[in-house]
């Protein structure tokens, strides 16, 4: 079965601080894709990035950057010089393959908030 | 372009009764999933529909749920004799089969709750 665990419940940090947000999972998949997504106080989910399993490069985009270690099954999430704006639930989830279509498996989510 | 889109936002019903939500997909997006995220909590798969294939129920909690889906366009997910527990936000979300085809983008979901 897939699994997907975000340990940190809840995060606080003060504007311009760099904040990381660890996911780890667990799946028998030899390929799969990993997806980040934000979670405003809207509650629409925004996608931020995919990554497949065959590539473990890191990879950043402005102030977002992700770190990808099949290792230790993990794919954690850093965001620098945090922001007000940055507030907001995140999710780490894991596609399957299969019958499902790339259903998604959703860790429980990371509430992050930056205070001015 | 235009991103999925779900109605109504928010819907307050009383235990027992039916209820009908709906879902949008972005044009030319096959496939469509149902999600539900109860408060505090991360999503949970309900339902996936691909083109004309038989769909994927395999995440519906009771029989009391049930979704259609017409052809490669709207969908409607059905809640019957509603309990207090089915009160969650329903998301659905639609993926292509082209292009970045992993990726699949959400609506911003019904608010759901039963009194």
């Amino acid at each position: 079965a897939q699994k997907v665990t975000q340990a940190q419940t809840e995060i606080s940090v003060v504007e311009k601080e760099d904040v990381t947000l660890d996911c780890v999972y667990e799946t028998r998949d030899t390929t799969y894709y990993l997806f980040w997504y934000k979670q405003p106080p809207s509650g629409e989910l925004v996608f931020l990035i995919r990554r497949n399993s065959f590539d473990e490069q890191n990879e950043i985009s402005g102030r977002y950057s992700w770190n990808f270690q099949k290792s230790t099954s993990s794919f954690n999430f850093t965001i620098t010089a945090s922001q007000v704006v940055d507030s907001a639930v995140y999710f780490c989830a894991l596609s399957e393959s299969g019958r499902s279509g790339s259903r998604l498996t959703f860790g429980e989510g990371t509430q992050l908030t930056v205070n001015p | 372009g235009a991103g999925v889109s779900q109605s109504p936002s928010n819907k307050v019903t009383e235990k027992g009764k039916d209820v009908e939500l709906r879902c949008d997909p972005i044009s030319g997006h096959t496939a469509l999933y149902w999600y539900r995220q109860r408060l505090g909590q991360g999503l949970e798969f309900l339902i996936y529909f691909q083109g004309n294939s038989a769909p994927d129920k395999s995440g519906l909690p009771s029989d009391r749920f049930s979704a259609e889906r017409t052809g490669e366009s709207v969908s409607t997910l059905t809640i019957q004799r509603t309990q207090q527990e089915d009160s969650a936000v329903y998301l659905c979300a639609s993926r292509s089969t082209s292009g970045s085809r992993e990726t699949q983008y959400f609506g911003p979901g019904t608010r759901l709750l039963v009194l």
